[in-house]
């Protein structure tokens, strides 16, 4: 079974600029989380998405949105590009979002802003 | 809300040495507890959770965690640790119950095994 999947890998781009990062979610999963790493915040969560829902959203400026569609993949999109918007993000799927559910997480899209 | 506090930044030790890397959280309500390992260059990879039961977790490569609720801790250790063993570790908890899959995690501890 293929595990989650994050295009592109690696990403450049200029201060203003938007972006938008994709992931495929392990077949049959219809829950997608999106996290935002970086050295000095650590781990943070952005969003979750179930069957093309918006279930929980972490802290961010509203220059942060995602959505996911009928086939559970999703995205996000980040716009007017900061420099402090540099970080690896991780895309997260699993079962659904009652009770517990495995996370599997992909390797992640790394964001470089310039 | 919920916290997670990893106080160790970094962890050196050596080859086939035990190692114990500590989590302490903070949480209003009941939650299940995770360790994740993060390869470089890598997405996180669970390495065991605490979800209910025996206080005691194994999970795969040999680690395993016990559960303290007294203390809030969720402390993860390994007999006898790999070089393979070196990546950065993440505790991490999830609202028990709860109609989300949201993780909250700590700053994360760097276990560095020298040869």
């Amino acid at each position: 079974k293929a595990g989650v999947t994050q295009t592109p890998r690696y990403l450049i781009k200029t201060r203003g600029q938007q972006v938008t990062l994709s992931c495929s979610p392990i077949s049959g999963h219809r829950s997608v989380s999106w996290y935002q790493q970086t050295p000095g915040q650590g781990l943070q969560f952005l969003f979750e998405y179930f069957s093309e829902t918006q279930r929980n959203k972490g802290n961010f400026p509203g220059r942060f949105s995602g959505r996911q569609f009928s086939n559970s993949r999703s995205e996000m999109n980040v716009s007017t590009l900061e420099l402090g918007d540099s970080a690896l993000y991780l895309c997260a799927s699993s079962l659904a979002t009652s009770s517990y559910n495995e996370q599997f997480f992909g390797p992640g899209t790394r964001l470089t802003v310039l | 809300a919920q916290s997670v506090t990893q106080l160790d930044s970094q962890v050196p030790v050596f080859e086939e040495a035990p190692v114990e890397l500590r989590c302490n959280y903070s949480s209003s309500v009941s939650v299940y507890l995770f360790w994740y390992v993060q390869y470089p260059n890598q997405g996180l990879q669970l390495l065991l959770k605490y979800l209910s039961g025996s206080t005691l977790v194994k999970g795969i490569n040999g680690f395993e965690a016990e559960f303290n609720k007294s203390q809030t801790s969720f402390h993860l250790r390994k007999p006898s640790v790999h070089i393979s063993d070196t990546a950065e570790y993440f505790c991490a908890v999830s609202e028990h119950g709860g109609a989300t899959n949201k993780l909250i995690f700590g700053t994360g501890t760097l276990l560095a095994v020298q040869p």
